[in-house]
């Protein structure tokens, strides 16, 4: 079956502006959860999303944000980019959220802020 | 909090040599600990799970113990090819919680020279 798709796999903004990232999850995933990686801080957690309820999120700043659709779809959303944004931004979906369920992740958004 | 020390890297093998990759962790209770390994220009994939003090997580050739009495999940492989080459992450998620958080090491960079 296919896999976490991610959209879309590049993009290139300038400070200021704002960006959407989508994630589709694997049918039949009900949590998504989006983490930020870079080459100085590594794979940090930035939220999850289960039934469309936020389970639990990161240390990030407000300007990053997210939502869960009712066919378990999930959007971030970074504002008034910054610089230090730039990163591949991954996205990871699961059966089910909690300590047993096993994430699986899509090759993730790369975005560069100029 | 939560944390995982993985071992400076990069690390440069020749194939065929044995492989260790250093993983300590530090959490409260039992945490599951996981190994996910990232190919050039792709996400992360799972490549070897335990859950519990003991348990011997194995996929592809690579094993990993977890070691309650040292906190540790050291990454093993008794061959490498070169086909290895990746970037490996140690990570753990907490034992409580309703949430699939992964706390993720800085991970370490394998290259394996014919």
């Amino acid at each position: 079956k296919a896999g976490v798709t991610q959209t879309p796999r590049y993009l290139i903004k300038t400070r200021g502006q704002q960006v959407t990232l989508s994630c589709s999850p694997i049918s039949g995933h009900r949590s998504v959860s989006w983490y930020q990686q870079t080459p100085g801080q590594g794979l940090q957690f930035l939220f999850e999303y289960f039934s469309e309820t936020q389970r639990n999120k990161g240390n990030f700043p407000g300007r990053f944000s997210g939502r869960q659709f009712s066919n378990s779809r999930s959007e971030m959303n970074v504002s008034t980019l910054e610089l230090g944004d730039s990163a591949l931004y991954l996205c990871a979906s699961s059966l089910a959220t909690g300590f047993n369920g096993e994430l699986f992740f899509g090759e993730g958004s790369r975005l560069t802020v100029l | 909090g939560n944390s995982v020390t993985q071992m400076e890297g990069p690390v440069t093998l020749s194939e065929e040599a044995f492989l260790t990759i250093n993983c300590t962790y530090t959490a409260t209770g039992y945490p599951s600990l996981f190994w996910y390994v990232q190919y050039p220009g792709e996400g992360l994939q799972l490549l070897l799970k335990a859950t519990k003090a003991d348990d011997k997580g194995s996929n592809k050739g690579f094993e990993a113990t977890y070691r309650k009495e040292t906190t540790s999940f050291h990454l093993e492989k008794g061959s490498v090819q070169v086909s290895d080459s990746a970037v490996y992450f140690c990570a753990l998620r907490a034992p409580r919680g309703a949430n699939s958080k992964l706390t993720f090491g800085k991970g370490i960079t394998l290259s394996v020279r014919p």
